[in-house]
């Protein structure tokens, strides 16, 4: 049964300050992986697809990376800004037979203090 | 613009009757659709996965007689609660996969059962 971890569960940093968000998962065997943001009381923004040949994807200020191999996921967020305090969570893609689900992580609230 | 539109954004309902969520894609054919919960400060659960034209497939411990599923079209998926209880009041997302841009989120529901 795959589960996804994300580490650290909750982060606050100055405004400004590089950060970097993990995520791993335990089987290997995924079609992608995407990195979601949510508000609160909101649904999910989608920030980041990575197919499973990939390694990295860039948004703006986002790069996501992914080592497959070592079911490893980072999410690396550049001069981060106070707007980008929400939840992000991370989720691998499974395709088995006809059909595929979504399984998430836990998430980690990210706080950027002005 | 959302590519998924989830109505209603929040309800509240008496214990004991029934309420209806719907899911449209507005530019893009679903074929499977997915209805999540999720708990306060928790990840998201996948509750089914919605098919067009069949019966959906609901994830192991979810009651399908409770929570009814229904795809009528490419476009459109709905989840009705039926006799809703206040243990069902919870956060309810659906989504789907655009093509390209993997999955795609609605915005989501918070139902209260008084």
């Amino acid at each position: 049964k795959q589960e996804v971890t994300q580490i650290p569960a909750a982060l606050s940093v100055p405004e400004g300050e590089n950060l970097v968000l993990n995520c791993s998962f335990t089987d290997s065997a995924i079609y992608n992986l995407q990195w979601f943001r949510q508000d609160p009381g909101k649904g999910l923004t989608s920030l980041l697809l990575i197919q499973s040949s990939q390694r990295e994807q860039t948004s703006g200020r986002l790069n996501a990376s992914l080592d497959k191999s070592s079911g490893r996921s980072t999410l690396y967020i550049a001069a981060s800004q106070p707007g980008d305090s929400a939840t992000y969570l991370c989720a691998v893609r499974e395709v088995q037979g006809g059909s595929e689900k979504l399984v998430f992580g836990k998430g980690t609230k990210l706080t950027v203090n002005p | 613009g959302a590519v998924v539109s989830q109505h209603p954004s929040w309800v509240i309902c008496k214990s004991g009757t029934s309420v209806k969520i719907e899911c449209r894609s507005l530019d893009f054919q679903a074929t499977t659709m997915f209805w999540y919960r999720q708990f306060p400060k928790q990840s998201l659960m996948l509750m089914a996965t919605s098919n067009e034209g069949s019966k959906a497939t609901y994830e192991q411990g979810v009651e399908k007689d409770k929570f009814l599923i229904n795809h009528a079209s490419l476009t459109l998926s709905t989840l009705t609660v039926t006799s809703a209880h206040p243990e069902d009041s919870s956060f309810y997302i659906c989504s789907a996969v655009r093509p390209n841009y993997g999955y795609t989120f609605g915005s989501g529901t918070r139902l209260t059962v008084v």
